[in-house]
């Protein structure tokens, strides 16, 4: 069965430093999501990407982000100086249409940034 | 703005005993679905159950099931015959049909299942 895959599943860095995030969405899907999940807090949205570019993003996804998909099949989650706040664990998604459909979304397993 | 709201962090269920994890959330829309996700430990999120708020009649899934009150904007999980593989965080969540495009989540019910 397809599925989200996203690497790496742990990666500790120091603050300031940047990170990349990578994600293979399911092949055939066209919308793209990151999501984060802060240690017991909610789990919440960061942006969506379709056709190429941002559709939208939250409050949280400020200048330090940016996502990419460079060649197809990856999408990646650029946080360019990271700070402490950014330790979470962050989860990909992919879903074949949009709300036209039933909306759902397929989640990979998730990325732990630790900043310290 | 929606919000969703689970007011259980844990619950605890014998095996093969029935839970109902509880959900309310607010929104002022009236086209939406709503959506229960399961998280085993260290595994991804996946789809357990959806439901479109058009639809009066409640969906169901084999063991899981919900009670969808649309006007007390209330949305719980029905797990009947618990088993141990139940055992998981499980995320209500949002979604506007029409609005941003984006899934709001709860913080999660621990479901733990008691041999």
């Amino acid at each position: 069965e397809p599925e989200v895959t996203q690497t790496p599943s742990h990666q500790v860095t120091q603050m300031g430093q940047e990170v990349i995030l990578r994600c293979v969405p399911i092949s055939n899907h066209l919308y793209f999501y990151w999501y984060r999940q802060i240690l017991g807090q909610k789990v919440e949205f960061l942006v969506s990407f379709y056709n190429n570019e941002i559709s939208e993003k939250s409050e949280i996804f400020d200048d330090q982000f940016s996502v990419e998909r460079p060649d197809g099949s990856n999408f990646t989650l650029k946080i360019r100086s990271t700070k402490l706040e950014d330790s979470a664990m962050y989860f990909c998604a992919s879903s074949e249409g949009g709300r036209g459909n039933d909306g759902e979304l397929f989640f990979g397993e998730g990325s732990r940034l630790t900043v310290l | 703005a929606q919000t969703v709201t689970q007011s259980q962090p844990e619950m605890s269920v014998q095996e093969a005993e029935t839970v109902t994890l509880s959900c309310t959330y607010d929104t002022s829309e009236s086209d939406y679905y709503l959506f229960w996700y399961k998280q085993p430990p260290s595994r991804q999120m996946i789809l357990v159950i959806r439901q479109e708020a058009y639809k009066q009649q409640n969906a169901t899934e084999n063991r899981f099931s919900v009670n969808f009150q649309k006007a007390a904007k209330s949305f719980s999980l029905k797990i009947s015959d618990s088993q141990l593989g139940d055992a998981a965080m499980y995320f209500c969540a949002y979604r506007s049909a029409y609005g941003d495009d984006k899934i709001i989540f709860g913080k999660g019910t621990r479901l733990h299942i008691l041999p």
